[in-house]
């Protein structure tokens, strides 16, 4: 099955660092929804775009919505410890009702 | 509280042995989905639901069987289960198809 290219795999920062990552599909989306997954948790949404060049904020995360909408990238600012955890991007093609996930970026932030 | 919830949320099983997790939303929502995490893999759908009734194949059905007699409820059917569904699987659900979707606590399964 189809599956998005996430990157970075893993990061290993700072607190109080600023952290970016991005997803790109060979198809175009219509949603991208950014998650973050706590051990032994199911996914909790983080941001959803809904249309390309979107610019969305959810207090220290941003994320836009690619101008091609074949991307989306997610940035953290000033990173804390309970910013641990693994980021998934998900995707929905137009006209179809299946959601596509990437691999997940696993963060570790170093107090 | 508006929640997804799964049972069992842990499950060591023999192969062959036929087994059932249920899953159960409270906000009346629309569509649900099961999902398979896997290392390296991320979450690759099994099956939605766009309403009681409906259900369609998702990236990785095989082995796989889903109902949705009614809206609250979407259980996850595996009628000979094998080593390789060995996994931790959740269910998801949303108001509609497009909105966001909350996810359940997770199931892991083993099968020997």
């Amino acid at each position: 099955g189809q599956q998005l290219n996430q990157s970075p795999q893993s990061m290993f920062i700072q607190e109080g660092e600023d952290v970016s990552m991005n997803c790109t599909s060979s198809s175009i989306f219509n949603t991208w929804l950014w998650y973050k997954q706590d051990p032994g948790e199911g996914p909790v949404l983080l941001i959803a775009l809904y249309k390309a060049g979107e610019l969305t904020s959810n207090g220290r995360l941003t994320a836009q919505f690619g101008i091609t909408r074949k991307d989306s990238f997610l940035n953290i600012s000033a990173s804390i410890p309970s910013d641990v955890g693994i980021y998934f991007c998900a995707g929905r093609t137009s006209g179809t009702y299946k959601y596509i996930f990437g691999t997940g970026t696993r963060l570790k932030v170093l107090a | 509280e508006a929640q997804v919830t799964q049972n069992p949320r842990y499950l060591i099983t023999v192969t062959g042995k036929k087994l059932t997790v249920t899953c159960s939303q409270n906000m009346n929502h629309e569509y649900m989905s099961w999902y398979r995490q896997d290392p390296g893999l991320g979450l690759r759908q099994i099956y939605y639901s766009m309403n009681v009734e409906v259900t369609d194949k998702g990236d990785v059905p095989e082995g796989y069987k889903v109902s949705r007699k009614e809206k609250r409820n979407f259980p996850l059917i595996l009628e000979s289960p094998s080593p390789n569904q060995t996994s931790l699987y959740f269910c998801a659900s949303s108001l509609l198809q497009e909105d966001e979707q909350y996810f359940g606590p997770g199931t892991r399964l083993t099968v020997t």
